[in-house]
């Protein structure tokens, strides 16, 4: 079974350029979740989507990223304009069923985003 | 808010010693705790788990214990092996809202 798919891999890109990254979750999986991981630091979850619904998206900068699901499978993660302390690797997951204490989270590999 | 305090590293140990990495968490009523770990160049994977207090997740030699007396989850196991090199992620997610995310601590076994 494939894992959780993320592209590209590496990005670097200059101040006030955007930038967008995509997902491919687990066949089936409902639950899709985009994360950003600061250096030296856990995830912390920039929004959750159940199916093609964004349930949680508390944490995202609305002002310069954008995210979206369509047809509750792929997701793409946007940020225009890009600043320096977007630097991070954003982490793209997901789980089988819908949000509950108990189940597992998938993870793709990442995308490292330099900001310079 | 929910928060997980990890043990601070890196840790460095030789081959089969004894490995323990604290975990200690602040929440409200009864989440669940994970283990994960991740690979250079990987994403985080599942370790183990535990969901209700005095639960015991075991994998791969690895255990840890949900200890909601002392609101510990520490990691432990009896003899590591240089492929178990890795950053270790305590994390806890609630009934409801979002899962919590320690900072890390990095592994390294020699040989």
């Amino acid at each position: 079974e494939a894992g959780v798919v993320q592209s590209p891999r590496y990005k670097i890109i200059e101040k006030k350029q955007p930038v967008a990254f995509w997902c491919n979750p687990i066949s089936g999986h409902n639950t899709l979740y985009w994360y950003r991981q600061n250096l030296g630091q856990g995830p912390e979850l920039l929004i959750r989507y159940e199916n093609e619904e964004a349930v949680d998206d508390s944490q995202l900068p609305k002002d310069r990223f954008s995210a979206e699901r369509l047809k509750g499978v792929d997701s793409t993660l946007k940020i225009q304009p890009a600043e320096l302390g977007d630097s991070a690797v954003y982490l793209c997951a997901s789980s089988l069923e819908g949000y509950s204490a108990y189940n597992e989270q998938f993870f793709g590999p990442g995308t490292r985003l330099t900001v310079l | 808010g929910n928060s997980v305090t990890q043990m601070e590293g890196p840790v460095t140990l030789s081959e089969e010693a004894f490995l323990t990495i604290n975990c200690t968490y602040t929440a409200t009523g009864y989440p669940s705790l994970f283990w994960y770990v991740q690979y250079p160049g990987e994403g985080l994977q599942l370790l183990l788990k535990a969901t209700k207090a005095d639960d015991k997740g075991s994998n791969k030699g690895f255990e840890a214990t949900y200890r909601k007396e002392t609101t510990s989850f520490h990691l432990e196991k009896g003899s590591v092996q240089v492929s178990d090199s890795a950053v270790y992620f305590c994390a806890l997610t609630p009934n409801a809202g979002k899962s919590t995310f320690g900072d890390g601590t990095t592994l390294t076994v020699k040989p």
